[in-house]
């Protein structure tokens, strides 16, 4: 069975400092791995996903994350944190099912 | 573009009602898959229709049941509600079913007393 894991469950960072959110999964065959944030009564919004290629993928409002196959890893990261990117986020995975898997989430709290 | 609707966004039922949730594409995108977010079990993956064909089912009872008609918009259904149904219910549509980027609606907040 496919699974996600998000081993800290709040990040605390400083404004302009960087940040990393942590994500490690477990899935058959290739993976697809995706990173979303929500807002407090809000849906979901997608970040940046890994398909195939590049290891290191961009997305939206400077977030990154790295692809590593051999550590089955998928941190979310970004140079300098803002205090609007206090959220929650989620780390996600496809395998050839596609059913996807969600992590339990990382609370970013940005201080200013 | 319109971002993915969902209706009602609040709703309270009792146990043993039944409930049905609206969700409205984005113009276009053809799948359309929904999730169950709780506390406790975090976010869940319900179903996955595209062109109205269910293509993936997740771990749920058969009280919980889908469709999606011939505009992409999609319906769910929950039979029997027991307490552990009340949830925040999203929507997620996307051009493509499989690893095409999802867009989320806003969610159905369903409380069962």
């Amino acid at each position: 069975a496919q699974s996600v894991a998000q081993p800290e469950d709040q990040v605390n960072v400083a404004e302009g400092n960087p940040l990393t959110v942590k994500c490690t999964y477990s899935v058959s065959g290739n993976p697809y791995l995706f990173w979303y944030v929500q807002y407090p009564n809000r849906g979901l919004q997608f970040l940046l996903k890994y398909i195939t290629g590049d290891n290191l993928v961009k997305g939206s409002y400077g977030f990154e994350a790295e692809f590593n196959k051999s550590q089955t890893s998928f941190h979310l990261k970004k140079p300098s944190a803002l205090v609007s990117d206090s959220a929650l986020y989620f780390c996600a995975v496809r395998g050839g099912s596609y059913i996807p898997t969600f992590g339990r989430g990382t609370s970013l709290i940005v201080h200013p | 573009k319109a971002g993915v609707t969902q209706t009602p966004r609040y709703l309270i039922k009792t146990r043993g009602q039944q409930v049905t949730l609206s969700c409205s594409p984005i113009s276009g995108h053809r799948s359309v898959s929904w999730y169950q977010q709780t506390p406790g079990q975090g976010l869940q993956f319900l179903f996955e229709y595209f062109s109205e064909t269910q293509r993936n089912k997740g771990n749920f009872p058969g009280r919980f049941s889908g469709r999606q008609f011939s505009n992409s918009r999609s319906e769910m259904n929950v039979s029997t509600l027991e307490l552990g149904d009340s949830a925040l219910y999203l929507c997620a549509s996307s051009g493509l079913a499989g690893t095409d980027t999802q867009y989320f609606g806003p969610g159905t907040r369903l409380t069962v007393l």
